[in-house]
């Protein structure tokens, strides 16, 4: 079972450079999300998506772009990358929440450093 | 806006208990609990939904106070694996279930 599967696991870029983290699911799940990790901050959601083709903002989307063209495949772009971006990435994935009790399942995460 | 999360860190011996809170200032849907270790992905813990119930899981347990938008876990007996970050999830009463996490509860369970 892989569950949420994310590529790459680390990166270095140069600012400016842009880049393409992918987030794959084999749970069928509807619900996927971007987040990403900062010391002392939490997760904070940068993009999520409630079905194929569908895709909404979330608390800190400047700078990023996603598409989901796939229902198992949620992208999240960089287009011209920035020292700030550094960071860490997690993907997540969930069943509607009109499931009752339905928790995210996250992947393991990309290390982004940007220079 | 953050859930605000205390106490911001704890340190324990193995045995002992510990409460991490969990206080919103919006109407709340339900409250998740995750725990995530060094350099690993958040792991579920339980899920609280309004209507002020309680759950368990192990030594493990959390409540929700629909009154006053705050949650809280409780580890009794802590063990050394109990140690990590603790991060609550919460979810305001809209369509889509996205969640806003605090900023965590670093908790250190020593020999």
């Amino acid at each position: 079972n892989a569950g949420v599967t994310q590529t790459p696991k680390f990166r270095v870029l140069k600012t400016g450079q842009s880049m393409t983290l992918l987030c794959a699911q084999d749970m069928n799940h509807e619900y996927m999300y971007w987040y990403r990790q900062d010391p002392g901050m939490g997760l904070r959601l940068i993009h999520y998506s409630v079905g194929e083709g569908t895709t909404a903002k979330g608390e800190v989307p400047d700078g990023y772009n996603v598409s989901r063209l796939k229902k198992q495949n949620f992208l999240l772009g960089l287009e011209s990358a920035a020292p700030s971006q550094t960071s860490v990435y997690f993907c997540a994935s969930s069943r509607p929440r009109q499931n009752r009790n339905q928790p995210q399942h996250f992947g393991d995460g990309t290390r982004l450093s940007i220079l | 806006q953050q859930p605000v999360q205390s106490p911001q860190a704890v340190i324990l011996r193995e045995g002992e208990d510990a409460v991490i809170n969990c206080s919103s200032s919006k109407a709340l849907y339900s409250v998740h609990w995750y725990r995530q270790k060094h350099g690993e992905a958040p792991v579920f813990l339980m899920i609280l939904l309004k209507g002020g119930e309680q759950k368990g899981h192990d030594k493990i347990s959390a409540s929700f106070n629909e009154k006053k938008q705050q949650s809280s876990l409780y580890l009794t007996a802590s063990q050394l694996s109990y140690s990590g970050t603790y991060f609550c999830g919460t979810e305001v009463d809209s369509g889509y279930s996205t969640l806003t996490f605090g900023k965590g509860t670093m908790l250190l369970v020593s020999p």
